[in-house]
């Protein structure tokens, strides 16, 4: 159980266009989501936590214009990086928590999602 | 100083040594101690868990809490060359909150 799908593995998008992507819990209702930022052989940075139906917090320094966060359903969050620049080239990872107490099923990772903006 | 410490030199061990990893963190409110596996350009995935002090293993895994020094650590036991990943150790003051990660460990076991 407590599997979260996110896609796309890997997107190359052209400067100035923008991308999404989902993050889907699969057999867990997802009270929380958070997405975090992974650059090469750095840790994860968390970008923002999103609880359904409402709008997401943003991290210091996370721009939230650029990085817009929706949360519409307990199964499905998505990230939209707008107008993306080479510099958000990044391992983006989402990760899906229920609210429960115990982290085993609290902070379940998607696969994560390398976007290269070319 | 940063909340969560982990020195990310790489480590390189022959099979069947014993790999040590640990961190420290300044946070006395941590609860929940984890320890999470990613291989490459993969998600993280969660390796051993630990709330509050104590050890607890799992198979080849330890993982150890010392609140008083604020220090975790992690042994992995006859190390097998699909132990290889990067190990980034993480905590949090309850289930629910977001984690604070240290920088990982990229850990290479050699056959």
């Amino acid at each position: 159980g407590a599997v979260v799908s996110q896609h796309p593995s890997w997107v190359i998008c052209k400067s100035g266009t923008s991308v999404k992507i989902e993050c889907r819990s699969l057999d867990f209702q997802a009270t929380t989501m958070f997405w975090y930022r992974q650059f090469p052989k750095q840790s994860l940075m968390l970008m923002a936590t999103s609880n359904e139906g409402s709008k997401a917090t943003y991290e210091q320094g996370v721009e939230k214009d650029k990085f817009l966060i929706n949360h519409a359903s307990l199964t499905l969050s998505t990230l939209t990086v707008t107008s993306a620049h080479p510099e958000d080239s990044s391992f983006y990872i989402c990760s899906a928590g229920t609210g429960a107490s115990s982290p085993n099923y609290g902070y379940t990772f998607g696969s994560g999602t390398r976007l290269t903006v070319v | 100083q940063k909340e969560v410490e982990q020195d990310p030199g790489p480590l390189s061990v022959p099979e069947g040594a014993i790999v040590s990893l640990n961190c420290t963190y300044s946070n006395s409110a941590f609860q929940y101690f984890m320890w999470y596996r990613q291989y490459s350009r993969k998600g993280p995935e969660l390796l051993m868990y630990t709330y509050s002090s104590g050890n607890k293993e799992d198979g080849r895994f330890t993982a150890q809490v010392d609140k008083s020094s604020k220090y975790i650590s992690l042994f992995i036991r006859d190390s097998q060359p699909s132990d290889s990943a990067t190990y980034l150790c993480a905590m949090s003051r309850n289930g629910n909150n977001r984690l604070a990660f240290g920088k990982g460990n990229q850990v290479v076991v050699i056959p």
